[in-house]
């Protein structure tokens, strides 16, 4: 089945050391998305790719970087991350040009920060 | 975007119709409505999308009156697999651009035995 796909599902990082989390998909979309949901609160949107262009969420911090090394990859570099980036991080994708706008989430990253 | 406005939380039995009523004053005219889902410790769901009048899916059923400055999501007959949180989106539809999703604080729909 088609599909997002997050790796890993937990991933536990000490204060300050870099950390990458990664989203593959197959479902061909040429929009990706990441979200950061921290517990019990809503998703919030960090940026987004579409195609090989960066939109960057204006209050999103600059310890947050995104790659997108083509259309199946995207990954989430948190250069320094603190006790405050531990959260749910979701990948999320969409096809615009469908003319339909639903997005198709992965199932999550949990970062724990030590 | 219009911002929502939904009930935090709602309780419900199994086998009964929930009603979630979302309301969104400053809709504008190319703004649609849309409904995800979300269990624990998974991604949100897409379940429905309108933009007037009453739409109805193999999942729920959307209610969206003439001014659209309100819309109600109808689950008809929960089960208790249906206790997660539930999202209404205004979302401004362009044909053939990224369509951002700004959540909202979302209900937490509790369903009981």
């Amino acid at each position: 089945d088609a599909m997002v796909i997050q790796n890993p599902r937990y991933q536990v990082t000490q204060f300050g050391k870099p950390v990458t989390l990664s989203c593959s998909q197959t479902l061909n979309h040429n929009v990706m998305y990441w979200y950061q949901q921290k517990s019990s609160q809503a998703p919030k949107l960090l940026f987004h790719y579409y195609d090989k262009d960066f939109n960057n969420e204006a209050d999103t911090p600059d310890n947050f970087q995104s790659r997108r090394p083509n259309t199946s990859f995207c990954f989430l570099d948190i250069r320094s991350p603190g006790l405050g980036d531990a959260a749910m991080y979701l990948c999320a994708t969409s096809r615009p040009t469908s003319g339909f706008n639903e997005q198709f989430f992965g199932p999550g990253t949990r970062l724990t920060v030590l | 975007l219009a911002k929502t406005t939904q009930p935090i939380s709602m309780d419900s039995y199994e086998g009964q119709e929930v009603n979630i009523t979302c309301s969104h004053n400053n809709i504008a005219t190319n703004d649609y409505i849309t409904w995800y889902q979300q269990f624990p410790s998974q991604g949100p769901r897409f379940i429905i999308q309108g933009y007037k009048t009453k739409v109805t899916n193999e999942v729920a059923s959307l209610f969206i009156p003439a001014d659209r400055k309100s819309s109600t999501l109808s689950l008809p007959r929960v089960s208790l697999s249906d206790t997660a949180v539930y999202y209404c989106l205004v979302v401004r539809q362009r044909s053939g651009a990224t369509n951002k999703l700004i959540f909202g604080t979302g209900t937490l729909l509790a369903v009981q035995p």
